[in-house]
């Protein structure tokens, strides 16, 4: 495997269902990002993880919760979902400085599209 | 807050010709980066190319080429001799040079569809 895997690549799930979705990266960068991608709506930056330490967590609601157990791998857990959450969730990794200026680049998986019923 | 505005929702181009999509952003800050992704109907985001502000030169990467305009707060994309292959949305994003928390977004404008026609 190269680059930025995810699975599984759909997912149906009912609102009462926990699902987990995951995410490797085989880059040996050393953070990990969760987007959402809805119809019509910019990317939206979820969750980042820097060294395996959350350093952002964009406002989301608590039914979405992440786990970083190293730099290579991200998970997604969910639990009581809502219809409107229903998207593409792309997970991307770039490989940040410690301090001072970043190296920029982010590489993104292929995605997981979720429907929530 | 930087945002990032793609006025174009929808361009079609004739195979091999040339087009131009288009990008405008809003930083307060000197040192950025510039990305265009694409994304194909497979949905995988793909590094187009990427522009570093404090460069004057443009970048370019084959047949994709960068207009950048950095007092005008404009990225626009030039794909040359376009192929079937390019048909796909296109997304322009910003992120900051700095480390830190807030740093890490990739601040994406809405995209643009590109159809190419046979």
């Amino acid at each position: 495997e190269t680059g930025v895997t995810q699975t599984p690549r759909h997912l149906v799930m009912g609102m009462t269902n926990k699902k987990s979705l995951k995410c490797e990266q085989h880059l040996g960068h050393n953070a990990m990002y969760w987007y959402k991608q809805s119809a019509k709506k910019p990317l939206e930056l979820m969750f980042v993880y820097n060294f395996k330490e959350q350093t952002e967590n964009n406002s989301v609601p608590s039914r979405f919760s992440p786990e970083c157990p190293n730099s290579s791998h991200l998970f997604l857990h969910l639990h009581t979902l809502q219809p409107e959450d229903s998207a593409l969730y792309l997970c991307a990794s770039s490989q940040e400085q410690t301090s001072g200026y970043s190296t920029d680049t982010q590489y993104f998986g292929p995605g997981t599209r979720l429907t929530v019923l | 807050a930087q945002t990032v505005t793609q006025s174009q929702p929808e361009m079609s181009v004739q195979e091999a010709e040339t087009v131009t999509l288009s990008c405008t952003y809003d930083t307060s800050e000197s040192d950025y980066y510039l990305f265009w992704y694409k994304q194909p109907p497979s949905r995988q985001m793909i590094l187009v190319i990427r522009q570093e502000a404090y460069k004057q030169q443009n970048a370019t990467e084959n047949r994709f080429s960068v207009n950048f305009q950095k007092a005008a707060k404009s990225f626009s994309l030039k794909i040359s001799d376009s192929q079937l292959g390019d048909a796909a949305m296109y997304f322009c994003a910003y992120r900051s040079s700095y480390s830190g928390a807030g740093s890490y977004q990739l601040t994406f404008g809405k995209g643009t569809k590109l159809s190419v026609i046979p």
